[in-house]
């Protein structure tokens, strides 16, 4: 079984950008996650998605947007990228929302903005 | 959810068992403790969760004491590949959604 796959593994981008990733969830599962990962802040939650819906969001800005389409796949967007939004990206899913079932998380997507 | 502490980093022994502690003094009785490690530069992964029993599983062991104000994580043999960040989560049987909320951990560094 397949896990879950986060595309590009890397990405430079220029202040003032934007950048989309990807998340594929595994098979089956409809909930996916995004977290955002810095050395300072942690590892702290952006949004959820369930059935092409958000479920949840996190405290981050506007610039920050996701959705999900139908075969459960999932984007990310990030607006007027800052410095700050140097992160690693992780993207979790789980088969259904809001029980007691463990989230497989990706590889990430390590974005570096310059 | 219940906030979580535990001591932010400790060494093992290699072959060594490692008992990882956590905190969770204000946990609500339908909180879950659940844990996860996250290898250096690698996305979070699952270990185990418990209720109120003991649990096992082909990873670990957790240990939450009868009043569940805390709880142990047990690595019965450690390996060098078990050097990570430990995470101990309290997340509710009936959230609604699977938003984790992630402390800072405990830095395990298993040596030879």
């Amino acid at each position: 079984k397949a896990g879950v796959t986060q595309t590009p593994r890397y990405l430079i981008k220029t202040r003032g950008q934007q950048v989309t990733l990807s998340c594929s969830p595994i098979s089956g599962h409809r909930s996916v996650s995004w977290y955002q990962q810095t050395p300072g802040q942690g590892l702290q939650f952006l949004f959820e998605y369930f059935s092409e819906t958000q479920r949840n969001k996190g405290n981050f800005p506007g610039r920050f947007s996701g959705r999900q389409f139908s075969n459960s796949r999932s984007e990310m967007n990030v607006s007027t990228l800052e410095l700050g939004d140097s992160a690693l990206y992780l993207c979790a899913s789980s088969p259904r929302q809001g029980t007691n079932t463990e989230a497989f998380f990706g590889q990430g997507t390590r974005l570096t903005v310059v | 959810d219940a906030k979580t502490t535990q001591p932010p980093s400790m060494d093992c022994a290699e072959g060594r068992a490692a008992n990882l502690p956590c905190n969770h003094s204000t946990i609500s009785g339908n909180e879950y403790v659940y844990w996860y490690r996250q290898i250096h530069s690698q996305g979070p992964q699952y270990i185990i969760h418990g209720l109120k029993n003991n649990e096992t599983n082909e990873m670990a062991s957790l240990i939450i004491t009868e009043d569940r104000k805390s709880s142990t994580l047990i690595l019965p043999h450690a390996t060098l590949r078990d050097t990570a960040v430990y995470y101990c989560i309290a997340f509710p049987s009936k959230a609604a959604g699977n938003k984790l909320t992630f402390g800072g951990g405990t830095r395990v560094l298993v040596k030879p």
